[in-house]
């Protein structure tokens, strides 16, 4: 099946350190992919729509200036937190929906593992 | 517009009994719905979806789910339950007409299994 794979699976660092989290689609074309974020104990909240070659779409209330976002092929995206603080900390999942005509056309979205991000 | 509503935060069940986790659903168009397991520090595995196909969908590891549009259900069963089952269930939706795929989250729910 279509495999996501997002690494690291776990950062941790000190505050105001920028971290970047990739996300590549390995046997598929993703031209859109989106990020995540999921505080403990609750549902996935949308931060953004990455699409390929273009700026990412960004949800209500979250900060573009402090989650970059690059999707500069149709395999890869990065999130990158920008001078991070404690309250960045939380566990960011990204998922990449298959590009038509490919084997995986018209399937759902397909997620990576996550990464913890812990800021001190 | 659509929204997921996942009925249950948490439900406990001893092995090998059935497992019943309830979603009810809100969509403006036709929607798409799935089922996704989340194993702890993971991300999210599809167990099933319906598209419009068969009301009876059945998938992986013994799970399955019913579309009822007359109750805008799609619960989630499983005859038996496991103890690798315990984890946490998202239901989502999508609308069929949304260009952008995007998918809404239910809550969540948290499946216990007690030996």
């Amino acid at each position: 099946g279509a495999v996501v794979s997002q690494h690291p699976s776990r950062v941790i660092c000190k505050s105001g350190t920028s971290v970047k989290i990739e996300c590549r689609s390995l046997d598929f074309q993703a031209t859109t992919m989106f990020w995540y974020r999921q505080f403990p104990k609750q549902s996935l909240m949308l931060m953004a729509t990455s699409n390929e070659g273009s700026k990412a779409t960004y949800e209500q209330g979250v900060e573009k200036d402090k989650f970059l976002i690059n999707h500069a092929s149709l395999t890869l995206s990065t999130l990158t937190v920008t001078s991070a603080h404690p309250e960045d900390s939380s566990f960011y999942i990204c998922s990449a929906r298959p590009g038509t005509g490919g084997p995986y056309s018209n399937q759902p979205q397909h997620f990576g593992d996550g990464t913890r991000l812990s800021i001190l | 517009a659509q929204s997921v509503t996942q009925l249950d935060s948490h439900v406990s069940v001893s092995e090998g009994t059935p497992v019943l986790l309830r979603c009810n659903y809100s969509s403006s168009y036709s929607p798409s719905l799935f089922w996704y397991v989340q194993h702890p520090n993971k991300g999210l595995q599809l167990l099933l979806k319906y598209t419009s196909a068969a009301t009876l969908v059945k998938g992986i590891n013994g799970f399955e789910a019913e579309f009822k549009k007359s109750e805008t259900s799609f619960h989630l069963t499983k005859p038996s339950a496991h103890m690798s089952d315990a984890a946490e269930y998202f239901c989502v939706v999508s609308d069929r007409n949304n260009a952008g795929n995007m998918l809404t989250f239910g809550g969540g729910t948290r499946l216990m299994v007690k030996p």
